[in-house]
């Protein structure tokens, strides 16, 4: 079976850190690019970054460009998510997700497999 | 950026209706266009992709079509389990991946 277990949210002041990480289990974890997607307390959804299976691939929405940093660990079987520099619009739970077949490749974008997320909240 | 627009907001229907789901691309997305429904508390879950193909274990009264920029959800006879938020997600013009904001489906 198929897990994604997200960890590190938490409260954190304007302009701090945080690293969260995805636990992944039930897959060959280096055969499938992962994804972070975020959700602002009663918002919609909003892609974050992405990460190919070997991780030389990374990707970033605008808005996070420059602050958060993707990267997998393959021997863990984990991807992270470091986020440094941040403010209060980043408040949002953070699911990581993947495709349902093996595609070491960004695309097809096509999320099936989701975590639970976890809640970051930035504020003073 | 593909900005994508959802409507309506919000439909009030009750069990059995039918519900029509818009979601209109700022630009053309071609037939890359996906629909999740998200309850709440829940991750979001994956309908339809790439226009029109359901995914496993999706109930055939779920349906989607269009193409270019005007996508259609259908749901042709509400059950009590439809009843949730559904957002449209284009993987055309990328980076970003954009998500529309939502439709919640809410009992009349």
């Amino acid at each position: 079976e198929v897990q994604l277990l997200e960890s590190g949210g938490g409260l954190v002041q304007p302009g701090g850190s945080l690293r969260l990480s995805c636990a992944a289990s039930g897959f060959i974890f280096d055969s499938y690019a992962m994804n972070w997607v975020r959700q602002s307390p009663g918002k919609g959804l909003e892609w974050v970054s992405s990460i190919s299976g070997s991780g030389d691939t990374t990707y970033y929405t605008d808005s996070v460009k420059g602050r958060f940093t993707i990267s997998r660990d393959n021997s863990k079987n984990t991807v992270y998510l470091q986020m440094n520099s941040l403010r209060a619009e980043d408040t949002a739970v953070y699911y990581c997700a993947k495709r349902d077949v093996p595609t070491t490749a960004i695309q097809p974008f096509i999320l099936v497999d989701w975590g639970q997320g976890t809640l970051v909240t930035v504020s003073s | 950026e593909t900005v994508l627009t959802q409507s309506p907001a919000t439909l009030s229907l009750s069990p059995g209706d039918r519900a029509t789901l818009s979601c209109r691309a700022s630009q053309s997305v071609g037939g890359n266009l996906l629909w999740y429904q998200q309850k709440p508390g829940q991750a979001p879950r994956l309908l339809i992709y790439d226009t029109s193909n359901r995914f496993t274990g999706i109930p055939a009264r779920f349906s989607g079509s269009g193409s270019g920029t005007d996508f259609t959800l259908t749901i042709s006879s509400l059950e009590p389990e439809d009843f949730a938020v559904y957002y449209c997600q284009q993987r055309t013009n990328w980076p970003p991946f954009t998500f529309g904001p939502g439709t919640k489906v809410e009992v009349k």
